[in-house]
């Protein structure tokens, strides 16, 4: 069964910096994109970022582009996003995701993993 | 633009049929796209992907229940015979420029 484990959330302030990570298993993991996606309190789902299986391509939203780096490491079946600038409306819980399509990128998400929770306050 | 509309909420009585919708802004009419179920306090799970021709591949383990349609630029999510577990957010999502996420519909379950 897939299984899609994230840690690394907490409380930071206003400017700092977190790095997340998404444990993957029971799936060949670099043979699919990735991707994270956020769901600030009591709202919908918002995509952050994707990451091609070989790690060589990455695509950001506006909202993070510059502050938000996405990687991964396939040796280790792990994703990871790297999180800096951090401002109050970064504050949310964050999702990893494993793309839909084997050896490609569809940016349809197919299994995702229960959330780490952000949150960016002074 | 890229955009998905659905309705904020929907309810139903227990053990009927319920049928969201989820429309594609002009313009994206033949766009594939995904429906995720959020129950209370839990992560998404995929149920489906449906394309504009309504064949749909449902993801592992989910009840026959749940079905998919298409006409033009709406795209449906069917849930037959409701079960109380049913009761929660659901979810489209399209791909092309970035992903796009629709707003949501909470279905309740009377």
């Amino acid at each position: 069964e897939v299984q899609l484990l994230e840690s690394g959330g907490g409380l930071v302030q206003p400017g700092g910096s977190l790095r997340l990570s998404c444990a993957a298993s029971a799936f060949t993991f670099s043979s699919y994109a990735m991707s994270w996606a956020r769901q600030a309190p009591g709202k919908g789902l918002e995509w952050v970022s994707t990451i091609s299986g070989s790690g060589g391509s990455t695509y950001y939203a506006d909202s993070v582009k510059g502050r938000f780096t996405i990687s991964r490491d396939n040796s280790k079946n792990t994703l990871y996003l790297q999180m800096n600038s951090l401002r109050a409306e970064d504050t949310a819980i964050y999702y990893c995701a494993k793309d839909y399509l084997l050896a490609a990128r569809s940016d349809c998400f197919a299994y995702w993993g229960q959330g780490t929770l952000v949150t960016v306050s002074s | 633009q890229l955009v998905l509309t659905q309705s904020p909420s929907a309810s139903a009585s227990l053990g009927a049929s319920v049928k969201l919708t989820c429309t594609l802004s002009s313009g994206h009419s033949t766009y594939a796209i995904a429906w995720h179920q959020q129950q209370p306090e839990k992560g998404p799970r995929f149920l489906m992907k449906l394309n504009g021709d309504g064949s749909h591949n449902k993801g592992d383990g989910i009840p026959d229940r749940f079905s998919g349609s298409s006409s033009g630029a709406e795209r449906y999510l069917t849930i037959s015979s409701l079960h109380s577990e049913d009761e929660a957010d659901y979810y489209c999502q399209t791909w092309g420029t970035g992903v796009v996420f629709g707003g949501g519909t909470k279905l309740t379950v009377l």
